[in-house]
Formats: C-alpha cells, sequence, structure tokens
C-alpha cells in the first residue's frame, strides 16, 4: 500500500535557524513526488515535483531533494512568513493521475 | 492564484442531509480531482474526473458522487451527511502537459 509519512509534525524555529522536514514514502512506482505549502483554512499552495533520484529543486528559501526513499525539504534562514504547514504528497504509477497520497503535513511555526 | 474557484466557502449542515459543492477554474481544466482533508489530516483522494467521466476513485463509499460538466466546472454530491463529512473539501485541476496539480481554496463543510 503506497504510504507517506512526514517528520516532526511539528517545528519551532527562530528566525534565521534553518532546518530540514523529512518526507518517507512507499510507493510502487513513482510517478512524482509533490511538496505543498497550506496556511490554516486554505487550500494547499504547489512548491515543487520531483521524479527521479538525485533531483533536487530550489525556490527562494527552501530546497527540495528526493531519493528513493524519502525527500528533504530544506529551509534555509527562515522568516515568519515562512509559517504554515507543508504537506508531501506522492503519485504512484498504479493509481489514476489524480490519485495523490498525501502525509499529514509538519506544521513549521518561525519567530522573530 | 490558482484561478481555480469553490463556492460555497462555509456550509453548515445536519445529519441526513444532502449538499453539493462546486468548483471551476478560469482555462476550463478537462481533469478534475475532489479531496477531503480532516482537521490535522492531509487531503484524502475523493475522485477524478476527465471529459465528464469518472477516472479513479479513492476509498469513499457511494453516497459521494460527482460530475463534470461541457465547461469543465465540476460539482461533488454528499448524500445522507454524516458527522464525520465534517472536512475541508478541496478540488485540483491537473495543469495541461504536467502531473502536476493546482487546488483551490476550498469549502468548509461542518455537518452537526
Amino acid at each position: 500500500e503506497d504510504q507517506v509519512t512526514q517528520s516532526p509534525e511539528a517545528l519551532r524555529l527562530q528566525e534565521g535557524e534553518s532546518s530540514s522536514l523529512n518526507c518517507s514514502y512507499t510507493v510502487s512506482g513513482l510517478r512524482g513526488l509533490f511538496w505543498y505549502r497550506q496556511d490554516p483554512g486554505k487550500g494547499p499552495e504547489f512548491l515543487f515535483t520531483l521524479y527521479s533520484a538525485g533531483e533536487e529543486k530550489e525556490k527562494e528559501r527552501l530546497k527540495a531533494t528526493l531519493t528513493k526513499k524519502e525527500s528533504f525539504l530544506h529551509i534555509t534562514a527562515p522568516k515568519p512568513e515562512d509559517s504554515a504547514t507543508y504537506l508531501c504528497a506522492v503519485q504512484g504509477y498504479g493509481g489514476s493521475q489524480g490519485n495523490l497520497i498525501f502525509g499529514k503535513g509538519t506544521k513549521l511555526s518561525v519567530k522573530p | 492564484e490558482t484561478g481555480v474557484t469553490q463556492s460555497p466557502t462555509h456550509l453548515i449542515k445536519t445529519r441526513g442531509q444532502q449538499v453539493t459543492l462546486r468548483c471551476s477554474s478560469q482555462s476550463g481544466h478537462n481533469t478534475v480531482s475532489w479531496y477531503q482533508q480532516a482537521l490535522g489530516q492531509g487531503p484524502q483522494f475523493i475522485f477524478q474526473y476527465y471529459r465528464e467521466e469518472e477516472n479513479g476513485r479513492g476509498n469513499f463509499p457511494p453516497r459521494f458522487s460527482g460530475l463534470q460538466f461541457p465547461n469543465y466546472s465540476s460539482e461533488l454530491n454528499v448524500n445522507a451527511l454524516e458527522l464525520d463529512d465534517s472536512a475541508l473539501y478541496l478540488c485540483a485541476i491537473l495543469a495541461g502537459g504536467t502531473d502536476t496539480q493546482y487546488f483551490g481554496p476550498g469549502t468548509r463543510l461542518t455537518v452537526l
């Protein structure tokens, strides 16, 4: 069964304190791994798609990396506006193209 | 800004009632997926529609049904509402030529 586990569940950082979020996955044939950011009461906002081990994507203070079993979202020198829940999702070749399997997310709080 | 809109924003119903939620996109994307997100959880795939046909379904009972119209707008219908149906309902469109789904702002459904 396809599965996604995110850790930690919650992370508190001081402004400027870099850290990483983890996403471990099991999937029968990875079609893609996706990172989203979600603010309270809002829909997820797309950040990155990764397709193969070794791939990296960057956007401002965020960098996503992928191995065969996990993905990391690295946050460099975070600011309070980076506070949100970060969701990881995988899509396997077995299901329909719309079927993303999500983890429960990591809730990030950045204090000034 | 994803160009995906959902209505209504919030909705309160009582157990046993029926509800219809709506989703549309500016560009009329032909593939739309619906997800249910309970509090503190990641979104769960309900089903996907492609060119007005259901094209994949998650582990949800038949009282969850959907429609997609010729203009590619979509509806999610839930019959015989239960307390556990209280959640944020999200629709997502598939960007043409990619595997990336872009989410709308969601509809918050409360069942009393």
